[in-house]
């Protein structure tokens, strides 16, 4: 079952902070974080293992509860390059292959 | 330069035709992945391999086929059987339970 983001689109100015949430309703092993810019492939953010740490690459950070199933993105003083489509795919079982991404998140950063 | 080739990049089909998709990579990765991109549907997983001459179904496999010959290359078919094949078709590879890299993608439109 895909996990569900929120919210669907945000518009932010330069210099603005966004979260952007992933939820699931089953267990998480692990949650990945992907950024795509339109016509583009995916890009790789960071992955969170299960365990509840947080893990960050420069301005970008996120969490993972694996309690509540639950991942969140953290942009902090956006950028013009931060706007695209922001994807969470999670990860159910230590040995699973298998990543189910959720509908993604739409990010405009406008100067 | 380590990457995953996607060809071609367009692709136009005339309905009732298989149509196969290229993707080659030379990251040594074990596992790869095909996903399609529908708009507003994030990225739905068709099939993925875990290592050469082994492949599982996705979440939408039906209409679709792969083969894993060789660890570099991993082709999917669209076969005509596949009542809505235009989309934008993405492959990926990783290790295992690793982040995934991903092509540039085929836009494939059947008329």
């Amino acid at each position: 079952q895909q996990p569900v983001q929120s919210p669907q689109a945000v518009i932010l100015r330069e210099g603005e902070d966004a979260v952007i949430n992933c939820s699931s309703s089953k267990a998480l092993y692990s949650v990945h974080w992907y950024r795509q810019k339109h016509g583009e492939a995916p890009v790789f953010l960071m992955i969170l293992l299960k365990g509840g740490e947080q893990k960050g690459h420069e301005k970008i950070s996120a969490s993972f509860n694996e309690k509540k199933q639950q991942s969140s993105l953290y942009l902090t003083a956006s950028q013009l390059s931060y706007s695209g489509t922001y994807f969470c795919g999670t990860v159910s079982g230590a040995g699973s292959y298998q990543l189910t991404f959720g509908k993604g998140t739409k990010l405009s950063v406008i100067p | 330069d380590g990457g995953i080739t996607q060809s071609p990049k367009y692709l136009f089909r005339k309905e009732g035709q298989n149509v196969t998709l290229s993707c080659e990579q030379n990251l040594n990765h074990d596992a790869m992945y095909w996903y399609r991109q529908d708009p507003g549907q994030g990225l739905r997983l068709i099939y993925y391999s875990q290592i050469v001459n082994d492949f599982q179904k996705g979440d939408i496999a039906e209409g679709y086929s792969v083969s894993r010959e060789k660890k570099e290359s991993f082709p999917l078919t669209v076969t005509s059987a596949q009542k809505n094949p235009t989309a934008f078709y993405l492959c990926a590879s990783s290790i295992p339970a690793g982040e995934q890299y991903f092509g540039p993608g085929t836009r494939l439109t059947v008329t």
